[in-house]
């Protein structure tokens, strides 16, 4: 069974940086690209963006440049984003979502971020 | 980017109705490349319809999509109280991916 088990709820101070894990089990990690999405406001859906994990190749959407870093650890089978000088805006949900059949097919659980001082 | 717009935004519909809800796109999208997803509170997007018209595992033979070009649609041939959720459309055909507004589902 495909799982992608993410990192929990973030409670962080306006300036600061933070890394989001997203454990992959059930599949070949290094077959699939991770993709990564934000939700705002409960609605609002943002592709933030991608990495192979086989190669560590990424491709961001140009609004995230320089707010999120993506990496991957094949030896765990984990991707990792990291969020930096974080402000309100950021306050969000953040998947991680495996990318099959040009979608994507399977999406960890979420983690909350807040902003707050 | 391509801008997905979906209508209506909220609507209701009665147990065993006919339910359909359009994406459109501000450029022309590959239906191979359009997709949707359904999404409940407190739980993280499914892929619902991939590529236009294809159902994901387990989804019900009730949904059916269609379209080509900027206009796509989703049907519900009779409506169930799990099907009560928001829908999003989605098209991963040029960079950025991009995602619609939603079309939240409610029972009457």
């Amino acid at each position: 069974e495909v799982q992608l088990q993410q990192s929990g709820p973030e409670l962080v101070k306006p300036g600061a940086s933070m890394k989001i894990s997203c454990k992959a089990s059930g599949y070949s990690f290094t077959g699939y690209t991770m993709n990564w999405v934000k939700q705002s406001h409960g609605k609002n859906l943002e592709w933030i963006g991608l990495i192979n994990p086989y190669n560590g190749g990424t491709s961001y959407n140009q609004k995230f440049k320089g707010k999120a870093t993506l990496t991957v650890d094949k030896s765990s089978s984990t991707a990792y984003m990291e969020l930096l000088s974080l402000t309100s805006e950021d306050s969000a949900v953040y998947y991680c979502a495996r990318y099959r059949h040009e979608a994507m097919d399977y999406w960890g659980q979420g983690t909350s971020v807040t902003v707050s001082s | 980017q391509i801008v997905l717009t979906q209508s209506p935004a909220i609507m209701s519909a009665s147990l065993g109705e006919r339910v359909t809800m359009t994406c459109t796109a501000s450029s022309s999208v590959s239906s191979s490349y359009l997709h949707w997803y359904q999404q409940k509170p407190g739980s993280s997007p499914k892929l619902w319809i991939y590529s236009t018209s294809n159902l994901a595992s387990g989804v019900p033979a009730r949904f059916s999509g269609s379209g080509s070009g900027t206009s796509y649609s989703l049907t519900i041939s009779s409506m169930e109280a799990e099907d009560a959720a928001t829908y999003y459309c989605h098209q991963y055909h040029r960079s950025p991916p991009t995602f619609g507004g939603g079309t939240k589902l409610e029972i009457k």
